[in-house]
């Protein structure tokens, strides 16, 4: 079964330094989102491309954090410089172009802690 | 803006037996759909359960039944015959439909950590 690839799956960083994760969603899905989750709460959306577009990044913290999907198919999130409060979990999804379709498949996620 | 309430923080059931995770949302949407996954420890999130807003009948998957009350907002979440698997955090997610084709935005409860004790 295709599943949507994450990684690296932990990363600890200094505070300061630049991070970067990395997300292949499954073959044909047009749609790739990215969410962040701190401990003990629900996953919260950061960026949404529709294919190499960003479609919603209003949550995203623009100073620091940038996000692109070049080709449409893979994508990367990085932060820089990175602070204590992104220590969190970041997670990928993506979804088909489908409308009767339309369940996001999550990866197993990156947990970045900083230090 | 949408908001999804899980008034539960913990649960605890015994194997074999019924639980039932509560969930609430607000919308003033009139078509939506509402999901329930599972994220089990150090493991990625899956879906459980999927409701679409116009249907009035409640979805079911296997030992997975909801309880979709429109009109009261509430999509709670039957585990029958609960097993030492089904132990995870379980989020309730409310999706509207935003702009055109595929622009759909997950909003999640804060989740649910439900605990199968045998």
């Amino acid at each position: 079964e295709a599943e949507v690839a994450q990684s690296p799956r932990y990363k600890i960083t200094e505070k300061s330094q630049a991070v970067a994760f990395w997300c292949d969603p499954i073959s044909g899905h047009a749609t790739l989102y990215w969410y962040r989750q701190i401990l003990g709460q629900g996953p919260e959306l950061l960026v949404q491309f529709q294919d190499e577009s960003v479609v919603d990044d209003s949550q995203l913290p623009k100073d620091r954090f940038s996000a692109e999907r070049l080709k449409g198919v893979d994508s990367t999130l990085k932060i820089q410089p990175a602070e204590l409060g992104d220590s969190a979990m970041y997670l990928c999804a993506s979804s088909s172009r489908d409308l009767a379709k339309n369940i996001q498949y999550f990866g197993a996620g990156t947990r970045l802690s900083v230090l | 803006a949408q908001t999804v309430t899980q008034s539960q923080p913990e649960m605890s059931v015994q194997e074999a037996e019924t639980v039932t995770l509560s969930c609430t949302y607000d919308t003033s949407e009139s078509n939506y759909y509402l999901f329930w996954y599972k994220q089990p420890p150090s493991r990625q999130m899956i879906l459980v359960i999927r409701q679409e807003a116009y249907k009035q009948q409640n979805a079911t998957e296997n030992r997975f039944s909801v309880n979709f009350q429109k009109a009261a907002k509430s999509f709670s979440l039957k585990i029958s015959d609960s097993q030492l698997g089904d132990t995870a955090m379980y989020f309730c997610a409310f999706m509207k439909q935003r702009g055109g084709g595929s622009n759909y935005k997950l909003t999640f409860g804060k989740g649910t950590l439900l605990t199968v004790n045998p």
